[in-house]
């Protein structure tokens, strides 16, 4: 079972951040907070992915609380192209031998005009 | 650098018939993994390869194999197809050693069973 909990949709203007929210209560030292995003008929893409420090990149920000129990992915101005599903997984860091990624339902942002 | 390429992109089959699915990873990476995709159970691992190995197995049926080559290049085939193994069969590679690394995944390919 996925070890995240998301909302199963969330609406933003264009133009607008997009905040979007993730729980990982049960998360351990040694786990990785991943988001990827799939976008209809195509496979997922990899965005970005945080231990315990905020983390920026050309596509997003993640911010993680300090308890690390959940994090905020952020995308400072949302256009129509980032209308997909949006998957947070945790990510044992060493992977225990397998690159084995466990997704849920993610949340469907529908990013509006 | 060139993505992780999948062919075909989309495959019609009759049920009993069986199938064999291909993924090229990027330059360089090692690993691969394969995942099946359908609206009732989302995205599901299959298996991965590690250097010629299958170091990990999700819960399919024996029915779902793969294998992995000397260049990296994976295959995965789909043995006596039934209706529900329709979806879309999607692919990730990365270096597969180390500190975990973001998986990257092909586009992957739209299987049809009639």
């Amino acid at each position: 079972d996925a070890k995240t909990t998301q909302p199963p949709s969330m609406d933003c203007a264009e133009g607008r951040a997009a905040n979007l929210p993730c729980n990982h209560s049960t998360i351990s030292g040694n786990e990785y907070v991943y988001w990827y995003r799939q976008i209809h008929s195509q496979g997922p893409q990899y965005i970005i992915h945080g231990l315990k420090n905020n983390e920026t990149n050309e596509m997003a920000s993640l911010i993680i609380t300090e308890d690390r129990k959940s994090s905020t992915l952020i995308l400072p101005h949302a256009t129509l192209r980032d209308t997909a599903v949006y998957y947070c997984i945790v990510r044992d860091k060493y992977g225990g031998a397998t690159n084995k990624l466990i997704f849920g339902t993610g949340t469907l942002l529908a990013v509006q005009p | 650098k060139a993505g992780v390429t999948q062919t075909p992109r989309y495959l019609i089959k009759t049920r009993g018939q069986q199938v064999t699915l291909s993924c090229s990873p990027i330059s360089g990476h090692r690993s691969v993994s394969w995942y099946q995709q359908t609206p009732g159970q989302g995205l599901q691992f299959l298996f991965e390869y590690f250097s010629e190995t299958q170091r990990n197995k999700g819960n399919f049926p024996g029915r779902f194999s793969g294998r992995q080559f000397s260049n990296s290049r994976s295959e995965m085939n789909v043995s006596t197809l039934e209706l529900g193994d329709s979806a879309l069969y999607l692919c990730a590679s990365s270096p597969g050693t180390g500190e975990v690394q973001p998986q990257h995944f092909g586009d992957g390919t739209r299987l049809s069973i009639l």
